[in-house]
Parts: C-alpha cells; sequence; structure tokens
C-alpha cells in the first residue's frame, strides 16, 4: 500500500536557525506532492505543492521543498525560521494512476516548535 | 469567507447514540473528502465525492459509517451506535478537478466529536 513518511515527529528550533523536515514515499509511479501546515488552533493550510517541471518548489512564508525522484523524497526547508512558523507541518502525496487522482496520503505530521 | 464550512463545530454525545455533521464545499468545487484526524497523527482518508457520486471508500469506513452528498453540493457525514474509538476530529476538503488537472484541496475547520 502507498505511504508517506515522516521522520521527525517533533523538531524544537531557535529562532534564525535553518529547518529542513523529511518526507519520503512509496510508491515509484506519477505523483504530486503537497506540504500543508496547521497553525495552533487553525485549519490545514496548503504551504507548497509540486506536480511538474522544476524539482525546487517555492511556497508561501519563505518555505521551499526539493522533489528527488530517485529518493522518493519530498523534503520541506526554510534557511532562517521565525517564532511564529510553530506549527504542524504534514506532507501529503496524491498517487496517479493512469491520469486519475484519487485521494490525498499524508504522512504523521511534524510538530515545530520555534523558541523566540 | 467562501471557504469550506463544517458544523457542527463540536459535537458531545454519549456511546451508541448518532451523529452527523454536515460539510459545505467551496461552491464550484467538484471533489469533495472526508478524512479523520486523531491527536499525533496525520489526516486519514475516509471517502471522497465527484459530483455526487461516491468515488472511493476507505477500508477506515465501517458499516457504521455513511455519507451523502445528494445533490452534488453539500455533504453528511453520519456515524451510527457511536464508540469511544471514534472521538477524532473530522475534516471535510474540497477540490475543482478537470480531467487530469491538478486537485489541490482545501479543508475546513474540521468537526471535533466527543464520545463519553
Amino acid at each position: 500500500a502507498q505511504s508517506v513518511s515522516q521522520h521527525n515527529h517533533h523538531v524544537i528550533l531557535s529562532e534564525a536557525a535553518s529547518l529542513e523536515l523529511g518526507c519520503n514515499y512509496s510508491y515509484g509511479g506519477t505523483v504530486n506532492l503537497f506540504w500543508y501546515v496547521q497553525y495552533p488552533g487553525q485549519h490545514l493550510q496548503l504551504l507548497l505543492k509540486y506536480f511538474s517541471g522544476d524539482p525546487l518548489v517555492k511556497g508561501i512564508k519563505g518555505f521551499e521543498a526539493e522533489f528527488i525522484k530517485s529518493k522518493f523524497s519530498f523534503n520541506l526547508r526554510k534557511p532562517s525560521v521565525q517564532w511564529s512558523d510553530t506549527a504542524e507541518y504534514f506532507c501529503a502525496v496524491n498517487f496517479n494512476y493512469g491520469g486519475s487522482q484519487g485521494n490525498l496520503i499524508f504522512g504523521k505530521g511534524t510538530k515545530l516548535s520555534v523558541k523566540p | 469567507d467562501t471557504g469550506v464550512s463544517q458544523n457542527p463545530r463540536h459535537k458531545i454525545t454519549k456511546r451508541g447514540q448518532n451523529v452527523t455533521f454536515r460539510c459545505d464545499p467551496i461552491s464550484e468545487h467538484n471533489r469533495l473528502y472526508w478524512y479523520r484526524q486523531t491527536l499525533g497523527q496525520g489526516p486519514e482518508f475516509l471517502t471522497y465525492f465527484q459530483n455526487e457520486a461516491q468515488l472511493e471508500k476507505s477500508r477506515l469506513l465501517s458499516d457504521r459509517f455513511s455519507a451523502e452528498r445528494p445533490k452534488g453540493s453539500f455533504s453528511t457525514l453520519e456515524i451510527q451506535r457511536t464508540e469511544q474509538g471514534d472521538s477524532a476530529m473530522y475534516l471535510c476538503a474540497s477540490s475543482l478537478v478537470v480531467g487530469a488537472g491538478a486537485n489541490v484541496l482545501t479543508f475546513g475547520a474540521g468537526s471535533r466529536l466527543t464520545v463519553l
């Protein structure tokens, strides 16, 4: 079965530190890739997405992610985090079968705590 | 605000009772998804509709769960004979998919179910 793995359950950083959150998926075919963020008390929001083209995608609030097909990975990065980045981050994958896009499969999430 | 709307936001019920959640998607969206999220986990797919047709159901969706989208607009998720293990946040999302185009889900704030 298809699966999405996020390696870090909880990451604690100080402001201005660099961030990298890992995400791997199990399927070897065509995929669409997403990172969603959930700020405390708020609903899931799209941070960035990859469908095709340049494997380095930029999202909101200075986040970026790189799709490495050979490693089945889509890691999220930010060069300098802020206290306001404290949130839970979810990697999600849409596995495509013959052009049909079904449901979105999520990882378990990584909680990011940024110390001021 | 023309986002995804879910009601009620919080439902407390006794074990064995039936509950129903409602989701109003973004009006022009043709797909509607239901997910369940428990503490420390990512959203888990339950089912999705394209217009009024229910196209996929997860094994998580036991016989006690039923979802409908009768006119291809709002959807309801009913849980019969609730159990304590049903306690979770039930998330609704919608998207607009045309052919093999991009499928980007927009989530609602969720309906939290507590079963006593």
